[in-house]
């Protein structure tokens, strides 16, 4: 089974700029969540997507945005790039409903994004 | 509001010995679940083990098990026969066990280095 995948691995942008990642999940989940990690903030939840929707929304500015399709892939995006979003983008992929909170999140390893 | 909180921003231990990582944690939630992740330099972040707070007894998972201490909100994990592959930084995360959410909120890790 294929574990979660994101592309690109490494991204240079520079201000200004906008950046779209991508992430595919284990098959058959249907939650995608985002992360941001930095070495001053440690793992930041950006958003979770379950079925197309926003079901949870970190504290991060509009500038930061996400979408999920049919197929469970999702996207996001970064516009109008700063400094400070130099990070690596993790996303997490799980089965999402139900169950006793016990349930692991799958990451993938991630986009290394990068400011100029 | 819920925080993690590792102390040790750093740790070493020699090979084939024993560490313990520590975590403590705070939440208002009742019932609430504990993870520990490994994230090697590859960046992908590797689910070890899982301990709700309504188990009665500790999680062990192979070489990894969790001292749970409910009442100290603690929630350690002890790596037993250390491998130099054990070289990493550790996460300790946790979630409300009210849903299967995709938002996690994690500590700010441990980096654990394993001499030969």
């Amino acid at each position: 089974k294929a574990g979660v995948t994101q592309t690109p691995r490494y991204l240079i942008k520079t201000r200004g700029q906008q950046v779209t990642l991508s992430c595919s999940p284990i098959s058959g989940h249907r939650s995608v969540s985002w992360y941001q990690q930095t070495p001053g903030q440690g793992l930041q939840f950006l958003f979770e997507y379950f079925s197309e929707t926003q079901r949870n929304k970190g504290n991060f500015p509009g500038r930061f945005s996400g979408r999920q399709f049919s197929n469970s892939r999702s996207e996001m995006n970064v516009s109008t790039l700063e400094l400070g979003d130099s990070a690596l983008y993790l996303c997490a992929s799980s089965l999402g409903s139900g169950g006793r909170g016990n349930e692991k999140l799958f990451f993938g390893s991630g986009t290394q994004l990068s400011v100029l | 509001a819920q925080k993690i909180t590792q102390t040790q921003p750093g740790m070493f231990v020699q090979e084939k010995e024993a560490v313990t990582l520590d975590c403590t944690y705070d939440t208002s939630d009742q019932s609430y679940g504990l993870f520990w992740y490994k994230q090697p330099s590859s960046g992908e972040m590797i689910f070890l083990i899982y301990q709700g707070s309504y188990d009665e007894q500790n999680a062990t998972e192979g070489r990894y098990s969790l001292n749970f201490q409910k009442a100290r909100k603690s929630a350690n994990l002890v790596i037993s026969a250390s491998q130099l592959g054990d070289s990493a930084m550790y996460f300790c995360a946790m979630r409300p066990i009210s849903s299967n959410t995709g938002k996690l909120i994690f500590g700010q890790g441990t980096t654990l280095q394993v001499k030969p």
